[in-house]
């Protein structure tokens, strides 16, 4: 139990173009979904908090306008990384919990690669 | 300013021997400790977590160790295996507010 998935696990994408980045909770209803970046070597850093069907909390320093998220359902939320630059490339990982941030269930990650 | 700290990048351990993994972290309000396993190219793992009130919690092959004078916490696997190899993470929190992560140190155990 308590699975989650992301889509896709790998994109490449061009300067200036949007992705969307998906991570749905598969055998479970998660009221919590967090985003989380990671550059090699280094912590995962945590983007945003999201709660369903209410505007997502955003980390100091993260643009919230460049990293769109949405999370409408409770087992579906997704990260848009528009106008994406090189400096984006990075590896995303997101994070469901049902009740407690203590229990968060990790999604198997994302590579983003910008040309 | 790193909340929490791994200071070793890597480690290197025989096969039935002891791993043992050290986390530093500076805010003393933090109460809760995890410990994270990590693939290449997969999510981490939840292995195994301590509250702040106790300084030992076993689960198996694996125990946490907590020094809150100290501010250190320690992840002992034994006896270790070739599948323990993988990347781990020290996390902390504080009341439930957002995980804060180590950068990890990298096991290798060898058979």
């Amino acid at each position: 139990g308590a699975v989650v998935s992301q889509h896709p696990s790998w994109v490449i994408c061009k300067s200036g173009t949007s992705v969307k980045i998906e991570c749905r909770s598969l055998d479970f209803q998660a009221t919590t979904m967090f985003w989380y970046r990671q550059f090699p070597k280094q912590s995962l850093m945590l983007m945003a908090t999201s709660n369903e069907g209410s505007k997502a909390t955003y980390e100091q320093g993260v643009e919230k306008d460049k990293f769109l998220i949405n999370h409408a359902s409770l087992t579906l939320s997704t990260l848009t990384v528009t106008s994406a630059h090189p400096e984006d490339s990075s590896f995303y990982i997101c994070s469901a919990s049902v009740s407690s941030l203590y229990e968060q269930y990790f999604g198997p990650g994302t590579r983003l690669t910008v040309t | 300013d790193q909340q929490v700290k791994q200071n070793s990048p890597s480690l290197s351990v025989q096969e039935g021997r002891i791993s043992i993994l050290n986390c530093d972290y500076t805010n003393s309000m933090f109460d809760y400790f995890l410990w994270y396993k990590k693939y290449p190219a997969e999510g981490p793992t939840f292995l195994i977590s301590i509250s702040s009130i106790k300084d030992k919690n076993e689960d198996g092959r694996f125990t946490v160790f907590l020094n809150k004078s100290a501010k250190h916490l320690s992840l002992h696997i034994v006896p270790s295996q070739p599948g323990d190899s993988a990347v781990y993470f020290c996390a902390a929190t504080q009341a439930g507010t957002a995980l804060i992560f180590g950068k990890g140190t990298t096991l290798s155990v060898s058979s």
